[in-house]
């Protein structure tokens, strides 16, 4: 079956700007957690959503934000884009959403120039 | 609040010698400790997790509550196991925490 699929890939946007990136989690599993890949921070934990709600969110500004589709496909958005949010953005699903069945996707690079 | 420390950022070691990849945590109940694995240029990955007590690729980790420790070794270090590797905890109903990584180059 499909694993997590992301996109886009590869981002290259500029200070100020806003944006979007998807997740569509393996068919059948409800939860999907956002997590911001850094070399010097490795990964730190962004929000989780089950069945479209969410259930944690993580210590970053409100300008981070996401949410979760009745098909379980998630997004998040990033507004007022700083070059400190350079990073990978890794999103993981699970079946319940109890964090022992992550199966992670490729990530987004989003370089913010 | 939960805490996962990866003391070393780097790790090299010769293909054949044993290998130990540090990991401390710090949380006051029962945890579950996760390792996982993020080869080049491929998707984050599980390793391993302290509940099944298996062994996987030669690896195994230990959980140790008076240390507060879930050391992941290896015997034989091979080429293949070069790679960035994090340590996660998990408790309650909180999100996974990971630590900072520890990149293991297995030199030849």
């Amino acid at each position: 079956k499909a694993g997590v699929t992301q996109t886009p890939r590869y981002l290259i946007k500029t200070r100020g700007q806003q944006v979007t990136l998807s997740c569509s989690p393996i068919s059948g599993h409800r939860s999907v957690s956002w997590y911001q890949q850094t070399p010097g921070q490795g990964l730190q934990f962004l929000f989780e959503y089950f069945s479209e709600t969410q259930r944690n969110k993580g210590n970053f500004p409100g300008r981070f934000s996401g949410r979760q589709f009745s098909n379980s496909r998630s997004e998040m958005n990033v507004s007022t884009l700083e070059l400190g949010d350079s990073a990978l953005y890794l999103c993981a699903s699970s079946p319940r959403g109890d964090g022992r069945g992550y199966t992670f996707g490729s990530g987004t690079r989003l370089t913010v120039v | 609040a939960q805490r996962v420390t990866q003391p070393e950022k780097l790790l090299s070691v010769f293909k054949g010698a044993p290998v130990e990849l540090k990991c401390n945590y710090s949380y006051s109940g029962s945890p579950e400790l996760f390792w996982y694995v993020q080869y080049s240029r491929q998707r984050l990955q599980l390793l391993l997790r302290h509940i099944s007590r298996e062994s996987i690729k030669g690896f195994t980790a230990d959980l140790n509550k008076g240390e507060t420790s879930f050391h992941l070794k290896k015997p034989f270090a091979q080429e293949e196991d070069s790679a960035m590797y994090y340590c996660a905890l998990l408790s309650g109903n909180t999100p996974l925490v990971f630590g900072k990584g520890t990149r293991l180059s297995v030199i030849a």
